[in-house]
């Protein structure tokens, strides 16, 4: 059974900071694997969406990574700004075409 | 703007009441998933319509039931509500249920049971 983690739970970091956010998964056997941003109260907004066969995706001051043997994924978010505060969440399409998502991480920026 | 939109935004229901949520997905998006999110957690997958046939099913239990009409909208109905329903619910739309399909989501229904 597909399990999604994310470390750290909450993350509270100065402005203009570089940061890294982690997501793992116990099966390799995914599709894709798609990164979002959830403000509170609110719906969710996709960030990148990493296919199996790619290593990577930018967008921005964004960067996500994927290395599927290893079942890990880091987004890179950087030079942060107060208006990144959101919580970030992972999730991976199984092989039921099944998005299965990790708890989130609660990103704080101060200004 | 996802193009995916969800009605009501909130809504509270008394335990025992049925509850029907509604999803507009993306034009030209074939397929609609619902997600529960209970607070602080990450969302869970309930079920998936493609072309109007049920497509999956996570662990729900059946009185959490579904549709999808021609037009590829879709609806949750969830029976004889319990507390523990109190959550949102999320859709989401893509164009195709296979591999590398997006999925773009809906700012979500915050239902609260009492």
């Amino acid at each position: 059974k597909q399990e999604v983690t994310q470390i750290p739970a909450a993350l509270s970091v100065p402005e203009g900071e570089n940061l890294v956010l982690n997501c793992s998964f116990t099966d390799s056997a995914i599709y894709n694997l798609q990164w979002f941003r959830q403000d509170p109260g609110k719906g969710l907004t996709s960030l990148l969406l990493i296919q199996s066969s790619q290593r990577e995706q930018t967008s921005g001051r964004l960067n996500a990574s994927l290395d599927k043997s290893s079942g890990r994924s880091t987004l890179y978010i950087a030079a942060s700004q107060p208006g990144d505060s959101a919580t970030y969440l992972c999730a991976v399409m199984d092989s039921n075409y099944q998005l299965i998502w990790g708890a989130g991480t609660k990103l704080i920026i101060k200004p | 703007e996802t193009g995916v939109t969800q009605s009501p935004t909130h809504l509270i229901k008394t335990r025992g009441q049925q509850v029907t949520l509604r999803c507009s997905s993306q034009s030209g998006h074939n397929t609609v998933s619902w997600y529960q999110q209970a607070l602080g957690q990450g969302p869970q997958f309930i079920f998936q319509y493609y072309r109007e046939e049920e497509n999956g099913r996570g662990n729900f239990p059946p009185r959490f039931s579904g549709l999808q009409f021609p037009n590829y909208s879709s609806e949750l109905n969830v029976n004889a509500l319990e507390l523990d329903d109190s959550a949102l619910y999320l859709c989401a739309s893509s164009l195709a249920k296979g591999a590398g399909a997006e999925a773009f989501f809906g700012q979500g229904t915050r239902l609260t049971v009492v």
